[in-house]
C-alpha cells in the first residue's frame, strides 16, 4: 500500500506571497492532519480534516487554512507569507474505522520564505 | 537533510546496549500515546502506541511504559543498533479527533 505523499517536497517563496501544499493520504484513510515542524517550536498541530470537514484546529492565525476533497486528498494554504512560516509542513493520515489512532506521516514539504 | 531540532536533549549509547527515552506529557485527560521516530529528511515514523488503560506495551525490541500518576512515558529500545539513531518524539491525544500534541523530542545517537 502506498504511503502518504506530499507535493511539492521543497518550495521557496517570498514574503507576502501565498502557497498551497498538497497531501494524498493512504488509500482508505479518511482523516488527514497537518503539522508544522520548526527547530524552535517543534511539531505543532495545524488542523485535522475528516470527511471533508475540519474537525480540529490548532492555535495558528487565520492565514493558515485547509480543505479536504471527497477523495480524502487535502490541501493547506498559507496566505501573506511571513519569514516565520519557514518550516517543514507534515501531513498525516489515519484510518479511524479500525478503532486505531495511528497516524502515518508523509515526508513533508520544506517551505522556505525569503 | 534538514535539522529537526537545534537544541534537543541527546542520549548517546553504545551499540548493543539498551536505551531508555523519557517523556513528560501535559494533559491528565490524554487517553492515547504514541512514540515516533524521525530520521533526517523524513517524516515521523510510528513506533508503538499505548492506551491510557494500560501501563506497559511491548513491540519488537521496543517497550513503552506509562505512568499516569506522574504523567510520564518512556520508550525502551533493546539491543540498540546504529539504525536506531534518530530523533524520538512522544505524542499524546486527548480529544475525540486526531489532534496530537508532541513532546520536544530526544536525539538518540548510537556509537558503533
Amino acid at each position: 500500500k502506498a504511503g502518504v505523499t506530499q507535493t511539492p517536497r521543497y518550495l521557496i517563496k517570498t514574503r507576502g506571497q501565498q502557497v498551497t501544499l498538497s497531501c494524498s493520504p493512504i488509500s482508505g484513510h479518511r482523516s488527514v492532519s497537518w503539522y508544522q515542524q520548526t527547530p524552535g517550536q517543534g511539531l505543532q498541530f495545524l488542523f485535522e480534516y475528516f470527511s471533508e470537514t475540519q474537525r480540529n484546529k490548532g492555535n495558528f492565525p487565520g492565514r493558515f487554512s485547509g480543505r479536504q476533497f471527497s477523495n480524502s486528498r487535502s490541501e493547506m494554504n498559507v496566505s501573506t507569507l511571513e519569514l516565520g512560516d519557514s518550516a517543514l509542513y507534515l501531513c498525516a493520515s489515519s484510518s479511524l474505522t479500525s478503532g486505531k489512532y495511528e497516524q502515518y506521516f508523509g515526508p513533508g514539504t520544506r517551505l522556505t520564505v525569503t | 537533510g534538514e535539522s529537526v531540532g537545534l537544541h534537543l536533549p541527546t542520549l548517546s549509547v553504545q551499540e548493543g546496549d539498551n536505551s531508555i527515552i523519557n517523556c513528560a506529557y501535559s494533559n491528565s485527560a490524554s487517553d492515547y500515546f504514541i512514540w515516533y521516530k524521525q530520521e533526517s529528511g523524513k517524516g515521523p515514523q510510528f513506533i508503538i502506541d499505548i492506551r491510557s488503560n494500560m501501563d506497559k506495551r511491548q513491540g519488537q525490541r521496543v517497550t513503552v511504559l506509562l505512568n499516569k500518576t506522574v504523567k510520564h512515558l518512556s520508550l525502551q529500545i533493546a539491543a540498540t543498533q546504529p539504525g536506531d539513531s534518530a530523533v524520538y518524539f512522544c505524542a499524546e491525544k486527548y480529544n475525540a479527533g486526531n489532534m496530537l500534541t508532541f513532546g520536544g523530542g530526544t536525539r538518540l545517537m548510537v556509537k558503533p
